[in-house]
């Protein structure tokens, strides 16, 4: 089955820093990567996603890198600000299975 | 769009007694899942439903859960005889198709076995 490493485990920046968590996948078959953003005690929420065909997807501060050679795929938080502050997970789905599996997650700390 | 709603919100429930959680998808959503999660981990596939048909099943499910989705609407999740080790927070999540499309997540179920 697919795995999914992600790191790192803990990220703290300064506000108005930028942000780079990097996962790679085992699955050469995955062609959709989204990304969640789970704060303290709330659910999981999609904030951006990539599928195999593009290498990069842009939404404001937000964007996405995918390296399908390497198997690697980034999210990259431009001008931080304390509401960024979360858990952020990565995730791969392999096609035609539609399971998505998640990395253990990167929790960024935004100090004001 | 109501999101996916999950019931109860906690459980505290003695070792070895058995529990049953609910989950409502969002009603045009034809795919519903279940993850668990402990803390400082991502959320760990259980389970998967398309319609009503269960497509997959995780190895680390134990003979003692078991899933259902009699009508392709809403889901349960029954754990039988519950361990110390069931403690957790289970997540069910729900999802278009065709293709790959995001997962809408529920607030989840926080378990704790005593």
């Amino acid at each position: 089955g697919e795995n999914v490493e992600q790191h790192p485990s803990t990220l703290s920046v300064q506000e108005g820093d930028s942000a780079v968590i990097k996962c790679t996948y085992s699955d050469s078959a995955s062609n959709y990567f989204p990304w969640y953003k789970q704060e303290l005690g709330k659910r999981p929420q999609l904030i951006i996603d990539i599928r195999s065909n593009v290498g990069e997807k842009k939404d404001q501060r937000i964007a996405v890198t995918l390296n399908k050679t390497a198997k690697h795929f980034s999210l990259h938080i431009t001008e931080t600000q304390p509401e960024d502050s979360a858990v952020y997970f990565c995730a791969a789905v392999p096609g035609g299975s539609y399971i998505p599996t998640f990395g253990r997650g990167t929790s960024l700390i935004v100090h004001p | 769009d109501t999101g996916v709603s999950q019931d109860p919100r906690h459980k505290i429930t003695k070792r070895g007694q058995n529990v049953t959680f609910r989950c409502d998808p969002i009603s045009e959503h034809n795919r519903l899942y279940w993850y668990r999660q402990t803390l400082g981990q991502g959320p760990e596939f259980l389970t998967y439903f398309q319609n009503e048909a269960q497509l997959e099943k995780s190895r680390l499910l134990s003979d003692r859960f078991s899933a259902e989705r009699p009508k392709g609407s809403f889901s349960t999740l029954e754990i039988q005889r519950t361990e110390q080790g069931d403690s957790a927070m289970y997540l069910c999540a729900s999802s278009l198709t065709p293709l790959n499309s995001p997962l809408h997540f529920g607030n989840g179920t926080r378990l704790t076995v005593t």
